[in-house]
């Protein structure tokens, strides 16, 4: 049973720079959450895929925009990096369920560190 | 306000002890609760997760929900040094047919040999 994977491993890039991050969900899941962990900090929602569109956004700026997959994988890119998006950025899965609810369970991913210099 | 509130610790516990974990929640409405392990400098690990008001054991894990009080609790029995880690706690948020984890900020747990 496939987890959920993310790819890369670990970024530098510099202000000003674009970023793209992967994550391939959990083997049966359908749906794609994207977090953003500071350091000492919880992680904080992004944003929530499903069926290809982005059905739920938390606090952040337009600079941070995904896109899912048919095969449910989904990419997070930041644009305009500043040197506050250093962080690990995490990928959930889940999946939405027959009775027309989401579940809530949520796996992550190992994460994407990201070091913006 | 912060909406999902914890002690960030650290919290000490002796090898073989009882370790107890606390959090508060803010939105009342919040339907599904949940404890993550993670580790330093990995992902969090999905522990536990309740939903109704009491107690629900999982191995050495306790989770007890109290709804009214909008409080929730991890309880760890037989403390082992592998369980040094931070534990965040997360609330779902539903709203409709979406919803968001909200974490706290963890709390960071020793056991001492």
């Amino acid at each position: 049973d496939a987890g959920v994977t993310q790819s890369p491993t670990h970024l530098i890039k510099t202000r000003g720079q674009q970023v793209t991050l992967r994550c391939s969900p959990k083997s049966g899941h359908d749906t794609v959450s994207w977090y953003q962990q500071a350091l000492g900090q919880g992680p904080q929602f992004i944003f929530q895929y499903y069926e290809e569109e982005e059905r739920q956004r938390g606090n952040f700026p337009d600079r941070f925009s995904g896109h899912q997959f048919p095969n449910y994988s989904s990419e997070l890119n930041v644009n305009a990096l500043l040197l506050g998006d250093s962080a690990l950025y995490l990928c959930a899965s889940s999946l939405f369920g027959l009775s027309g609810a989401f579940t809530d369970t949520q796996y992550f991913g190992p994460g994407t560190r990201l070091t913006v210099l | 306000q912060k909406e999902v509130e914890q002690n960030s610790g650290p919290l000490s516990v002796p090898e073989g002890a009882i370790a107890s974990l606390n959090c508060t929640y803010s939105d009342r409405g919040s339907q599904s609760f949940f404890w993550y392990r993670q580790y330093s400098g990995k992902s969090p690990e999905l522990i536990m997760f309740i939903y109704s008001n009491g107690d629900k054991e999982d191995g050495r894990f306790t989770a007890q929900l109290n709804k009214a009080s909008q409080y929730v609790s991890l309880l760890i029995r037989d403390s082992q040094p592998s369980d040094s880690a931070t534990y965040l706690c997360a609330v779902a948020n539903s709203g409709g047919s979406n919803y968001k984890l909200t974490f706290g900020k963890g709390t960071l747990l020793t056991v001492n040999p």
